[in-house]
This record gives structure tokens, sequence and C-alpha cells, in this order.
């Protein structure tokens, strides 16, 4: 089972929104509504982010945003702060011999 | 405060065996699902295995099929990894996670450990 097609970096200045973009097939991310987005900074754990597509944990930040339109799943961030630059995980669950897959992750930088 | 707190990583020989383990608290921890995710140096995050609240459901990805084994003592609030038949590609970052629900796979991973890491040499 092939990992989740994600852009390998976006960019944006501070003040600005961004979306990151997560691909999968008809048997995880265009299938089920259990796609989840990680925060990932470097020598860190891993955060939650979203979970449930568009569910939020307490938390975490209302500049988070999740969706999904048929395979693709989507991560928006607004209000661009410093702090975002991290590297961006998309997960699905998966009706296959891999109960959950994620993606290649992308890499946020903030000119 | 909830945490997941893993141990066990170290060098090993390619061929070899390590057993990881996973000290979770601040949770009823059978009362959720816990994965092991392991990121390989320059790479991204893996989704390796894992077990339902009461560890009688386990799933693995096809790369450890037949050589990893997880398991969970809820008298101890512990998780495991048994990784047998190491090869140099295991080398990783491993984080056990606790999921959000009872069943695995299902939702997502919301507290994650610091890690542990893992180095099999060739």
């Amino acid at each position: 089972q092939s990992a989740l097609t994600q852009p390998a970096s976006v960019s944006g200045s501070p003040g600005q929104s961004i979306t990151i973009s997560c691909t999968g097939t008809s048997s995880d991310v265009g299938a089920y509504l259990y796609v989840s987005w990680y925060q990932h900074r470097p020598g860190k754990a891993p955060k939650l982010l979203i979970y449930d597509v568009i569910e939020r944990p307490s938390g975490v930040s209302a500049r988070f945003s999740g969706s999904k339109s048929g395979k693709t799943a989507s991560l928006t961030i607004s209000g661009l702060q410093a702090e975002d630059e991290a590297d961006y995980y998309c997960s699905s669950y998966a009706s296959s011999s891999t109960l959950v897959l994620f993606g290649g992750g992308t890499k946020l930088t903030v000119l | 405060e909830v945490q997941m707190l893993e141990s066990g990583g170290g060098l090993v020989p390619r061929g070899g065996s390590l057993r990881l383990s996973c000290a979770a608290s601040g949770f009823t921890f059978s009362s959720y699902a816990v994965s092991w995710v392991r990121q390989a140096p320059g790479k991204g995050l893996e989704w390796v295995s894992g077990v339902s609240g009461s560890g009688g459901s386990t799933y693995y990805a096809d790369s450890v099929k037949g050589r990893f084994t997880i398991s969970r003592d809820n008298s101890k609030n512990t998780l495991f990894l048994q990784m047998n038949s190491l090869r140099a590609e295991d080398t990783a970052v491993y984080y056990c996670a606790k999921e959000i629900r009872l069943i695995a796979g299902l939702g997502g991973m919301d507290v994650w450990g610091q890690g542990t890491t893992v180095t099999v040499s060739s």
C-alpha cells in the first residue's frame, strides 16, 4: 500500500493562509472520515492537529482547519506564524493489509 | 499528566532482536488503542503496528508483518513491540502513541512519546 500523496514543501508569509493537500484512493481517504493531521517539529513528538477530517482537539488553535473532497483531504493554516514552521503529515484509516497510512510529509516554511 | 514514555531502543546487529516498551500514565490505558509509529533518518512517519484497547486485535504494516509482534499489559499500563529478524531498513526513531478510540486505526493519535532510537547495524 503506497503512502498518501502530499506536496514536499509549501511556504507562506506571516499572516497569510496556506493549504496542504493529501491525496489517497478509494480504499482510504476517499472511503472514510478517519483522516488526521499532525505537526512535527524536529526532535519533538508529533502533535495531533485534526482528527475525523474536520475535528480539532482541545487546545489546538482555530487557525488550523481540515476538509475533504473525494480522495483528497486538506489542511489549511490561516494567519501564518513563524512558530508554524514544521513538517506536516496526513494520515488515514485504510481498508487494506496496512491499517493506517501516512502521507510523505510536507515541510512548511514561513518566509 | 497524560504521558507515554518509550524505552528499549539501541544498537542491534542485522538479524537480531529487540523489545521496545512504552509506559503510559494519566489516562485509563485499557480504554484506548495504542500504536507504534516510526521515522527513519531523513524520511517521513510510518505506522508500524497497532493494538485495540483490550489487546484482542492486533495490526501490522506489511513491512514488518511476520517479524514484529505488538502486545500490551493493561494491568501495568505498558505497550510492547517485539522486533525480530531486524533489517537495516528498520533503523528509525520509534514512537508509541495513544489513539483517540478503543479500536485501532480509527481517528488519530493524540498522545505521543518522545521516541526511542533503534539502529540496525549492517
